[in-house]
């Protein structure tokens, strides 16, 4: 049969409120994480990076919060723009492997002004 | 910090044709990667590069793949017979000093025919 590409899930936000974009990985010896952003057409984008002995990690405008209890960690956008309009991928990196990156599935946030 | 250049942008080719991908970091990096990206759906790890040497493959990566680092600058992936299923954005990522963050390329979309 033909494959189909997933279904993103998508978060609608209004110019200048705050996002929320949550990611669940999937392995407990994950020791790094990364958020990326990809524009239509373009390759993912370093946004932040956070390593498994922190929770909480600020960068300009964006914040990760990484809880290991349940496996989950989440982006924060404060402020958010027409220009943060892409989809953001989670991706882990399994301890003690060669660096390979696991991606999640992304999630589309659009920003209505 | 610069990310990779990756050549060409957009390649078409006939199934059953060999292609190669091109990287070219922007300066000495030891770290490299592949990833491919079939249209609207996640980022999926090929192989990690390190000291000229492959340091982990995935199950996608199979005999009909190679890399190499011809000149010591340029990184290459090679398909030998492209099928249908190959089409998709090619992504080069290349490690800094530690082997954590992982900065893309722009990509090379590949369309098998």
């Amino acid at each position: 049969g033909e494959s189909v590409g997933l279904h993103l899930p998508t978060l609608s936000v209004q110019e200048g409120d705050n996002s929320i974009i949550n990611c669940a990985y999937s392995n407990s010896a994950s020791d790094y994480f990364i958020w990326y952003k990809q524009e239509s057409g373009k390759g993912p984008q370093f946004i932040i990076d956070i390593r498994s002995n922190m929770d909480k990690r600020q960068g300009q405008r964006v914040t990760v919060l990484l809880n290991k209890t349940v496996k989950h960690l989440s982006l924060q956008i404060a402020a958010t723009q027409p220009g943060d309009s892409a989809v953001y991928f989670c991706a882990e990196k399994i301890s003690g492997g060669y660096n390979k990156l696991i991606f999640g599935a992304g999630t589309r946030l659009a920003v209505h002004p | 910090e610069p990310e990779v250049t990756q050549t060409p942008s957009h390649q078409v080719t006939q199934m059953g044709q060999e292609v190669i991908l091109r990287c070219v970091p922007i300066s000495n990096h030891l770290y490299f990667y592949w990833y491919r990206q079939i249209l609207g759906q996640k980022v999926e790890f090929l192989v990690s590069f390190y000291n000229n040497e492959i340091s982990e493959k995935s199950e996608i990566f199979d005999d009909q793949f190679s890399v190499e680092r011809p000149d010591g600058s340029n990184f290459t992936l090679k398909i030998r017979s492209t099928k249908l299923e190959d089409s998709a954005m090619y992504f080069c990522a290349r490690g800094t000093s530690g082997p954590n963050e992982q900065f893309f390329g722009p990509g090379t979309r590949l369309t098998v025919l």
